[in-house]
């Protein structure tokens, strides 16, 4: 069980192409998805927190124009790189909380995205 | 805020011997504390987790961590190293209930090989 999945794994396109990467959550409910940024060989950086049906609440830093995120349902939020530039090239992952009582519910993540923009 | 601290950044042991990744935290109150295994280019697997009671947790795939509050630490055990354990491993905390949600803090990780 909770399972997320995450399309594409790995996207490869030219600069000022826009982006648009799928977090689902295939067996559970999720209120609360997040998303991180992950550069080689470091730790995951939390880039905003998505609540389904509210605006996403991003983290000091990261440009909410740049980073676009929709939480549509319980089960799906995308993120959209608007206008990518090869500073964008990165690993991304999203990871899913469940509903039955937030406070203990662990999250569950992704296989991840590379990006890499040319 | 919180914060977490992995000090070792890479760790050889040789199959069948034992191993102990280290964890450190700070948060004011008591935490939520987690560990996540990372293989190349994926995702991460939740290993196991601590929210209350029993300070030493099981996990997945035969790992087991310890909470110690008068140390501030949640180092991550297992007695005996299977060759397939070598991934990347983070710890991580996040603040109880009224302290921000879910949000998770990652420490820095640690690069686990495994010798044959």
């Amino acid at each position: 069980g909770a399972v997320v999945s995450q399309h594409p794994s790995r996207v490869i396109c030219k600069s000022g192409t826009s982006v648009k990467i799928e977090c689902r959550s295939l067996d559970f409910q999720a209120t609360t998805m997040f998303w991180y940024r992950q550069f080689p060989k470091q730790s995951l950086m939390l880039m905003a927190t998505s609540n389904e049906g509210s605006k996403a609440t991003y983290e000091q830093g990261v440009e909410k124009d740049k980073f676009l995120i929709n939480h549509a349902s319980l089960t799906l939020s995308t993120l959209t790189v608007t206008s990518a530039h090869p500073e964008d090239s990165s690993f991304y992952i999203c990871s899913a909380a469940g509903t039955g009582g937030s406070s203990n519910q662990p999250q569950h993540f992704g296989d991840g995205t590379r990006l890499s923009i040319l | 805020a919180q914060s977490v601290t992995q000090p070792d950044i890479h760790i050889t042991v040789s199959e069948g011997a034992s191993l102990e990744l280290r964890c450190n935290y700070s948060y004011g109150a008591t935490p939520y504390l987690f560990w996540y295994v990372q293989s190349p280019g994926q995702g991460l697997q939740l290993l196991l987790k601590y929210f209350s009671g029993d300070t030493l947790v099981q996990g997945i795939k035969g790992f087991e961590a310890e909470f110690k509050r008068s140390q501030s630490s949640f180092n991550l055990r297992k007695p005996s190293v299977h060759w397939s354990d070598a991934a990347e491993y983070f710890c991580a905390v996040r603040a109880g209930v009224t302290g921000g949600g879910n949000k998770l803090t990652f420490g820095t990780g640690t690069q686990l090989k495994v010798e044959l």
